[in-house]
This record gives C-alpha cells, sequence and structure tokens, in this order.
C-alpha cells in the first residue's frame, strides 16, 4: 500500500515564506503532486514532480528527492488567500492512480 | 470549457434510499476518478475510468457502491441502500490522455444520510 505523511498545520505570517514537508512510501512511485484546497472548495492542481530538483510556478515551489523518499512544497511571500490546505499526493503505476496525504492546514496571520 | 460538473451540490436522503451522483467531465478527458472526502479518512480514491471503461474499482467500499460511464460525458455513483457511514463530499474529477498530470476537480457533492 502506499503511505504519505505531512504535518497537520501550519502557522505563518504574511508576506513570509513557509514550506510543507511530506514523507511517502509507496511501490511503484511515479511522481509527486500537490494540491490546494480552500474550505468548502474543491482541490486544485498546484504542482507536478517526476525527477529530482525544484519546479517553480511563480510564488510556490515544489521539491522531490526520490532517493529520500521526500518532496516539499515551498511558498513564497505569503498572501492571506493562501490560507487553505494543502495536499501532497502520489501517483503510481502507469500514472493513472492518484493518492493523496492527509493534508496540512495552513494558516496565514497578519 | 466549464469544467467537471457533478450534481446534486447537496443531497440529503434518508438511510436505505438509494442516491445517484453525476459527473460531466471536461471534455476531450480520458480519465475520469471519483473520490470521497471524509475528516476521518481524508481523501479516497473510489474508482477511476479510462475511455469509459473501469480500470481501478478497489477504493470501492462494498457492493452498495457501484459507478458507471456510459459515454464520455458521463458518470454516476450510485448508493444503494445508502447508510449514515457514507455522509462525506464525493468529487469527481478529470485529466487529459499521457503527459498530463493535474486532476480538475469538480464542486463535489455533500452527501448526507439521515
Amino acid at each position: 500500500g502506499q503511505s504519505l505523511e505531512q504535518p497537520s498545520e501550519v502557522t505563518a505570517v504574511e508576506g513570509a515564506i513557509v514550506q510543507i514537508n511530506c514523507t511517502y512510501q509507496t511501490s511503484g512511485f511515479y511522481g509527486l503532486s500537490w494540491y490546494q484546497q480552500h474550505d468548502g472548495g474543491a482541490p486544485t492542481f498546484l504542482s507536478y514532480n517526476a525527477l529530482d530538483g525544484l519546479e517553480e510556478t511563480g510564488r510556490f515551489s515544489s521539491f522531490l528527492s526520490r532517493s529520500d523518499s521526500y518532496g516539499y512544497l515551498l511558498l513564497q511571500e505569503l498572501q492571506m488567500k493562501d490560507s487553505a490546505s494543502y495536499f501532497c499526493a502520489v501517483y503510481t503505476g502507469t500514472a493513472s492512480k492518484l493518492t493523496f496525504g492527509t493534508g496540512t492546514r495552513l494558516q496565514v496571520t497578519l | 470549457d466549464a469544467g467537471v460538473i457533478q450534481s446534486p451540490r447537496h443531497e440529503v436522503t434518508e438511510m436505505g434510499q438509494e442516491v445517484t451522483l453525476r459527473c460531466k467531465p471536461i471534455s476531450g478527458h480520458d480519465y475520469l476518478f471519483w473520490y470521497r472526502q471524509t475528516m476521518m479518512r481524508g481523501l479516497e480514491l473510489l474508482i477511476y475510468f479510462n475511455n469509459n471503461v473501469p480500470i481501478d474499482d478497489s477504493g470501492m467500499p462494498e457492493d452498495r457502491f457501484s459507478a458507471k460511464m456510459p459515454n464520455a460525458s458521463f458518470s454516476t455513483l450510485k448508493i444503494q441502500p445508502s447508510e449514515p457511514r457514507d455522509s462525506a463530499v464525493y468529487f469527481c474529477a478529470s485529466r487529459a490522455g499521457t503527459g498530463s498530470y493535474g486532476y480538475t476537480f469538480g464542486s463535489g457533492t455533500r452527501l448526507t444520510v439521515v
């Protein structure tokens, strides 16, 4: 089976940088994705990493180390609207199946 | 594109009743997924289809749950009979084919079984 671990809650100040870590144990690992979900909303796709290294998309960056079974999401210049839950998720097999972690609730404060 | 469309947005039903949730994926997307989200179990994959064919239904909790995809633009998830423990938010998501990794989720159906 698969297991993913990420912190349950993180608090940070507006304008700061925050890193949300994710460690995983899975067979047939193909890639790692991150999703954002606001309260009452649907998950929205943020990023995908298949190879080791950092992928940057605006204020958000995602990192993967396949050898360490570890990844993180980096959010810079935090804004109040970034308060949401963030899920890491692993693709397995032929990259069709996506299994989600339990999510990290990010609270951005003034 | 209107995105992934789910109906109804909210459903309240009595235990023992049949419930049908509906989903229209994004046109041209080859994959369709049904997820369930609860506080206790998080986001669970129930079943997914590729080109209208069910590929993996290992997440379907029991025989009370069934899913169909009669054509590329429509899928249903049916629960019969429903039980209070089925109360959750059910999401449908779709994804384009090979080389595309982002899922687009619908707004979800919040199901309450009383």
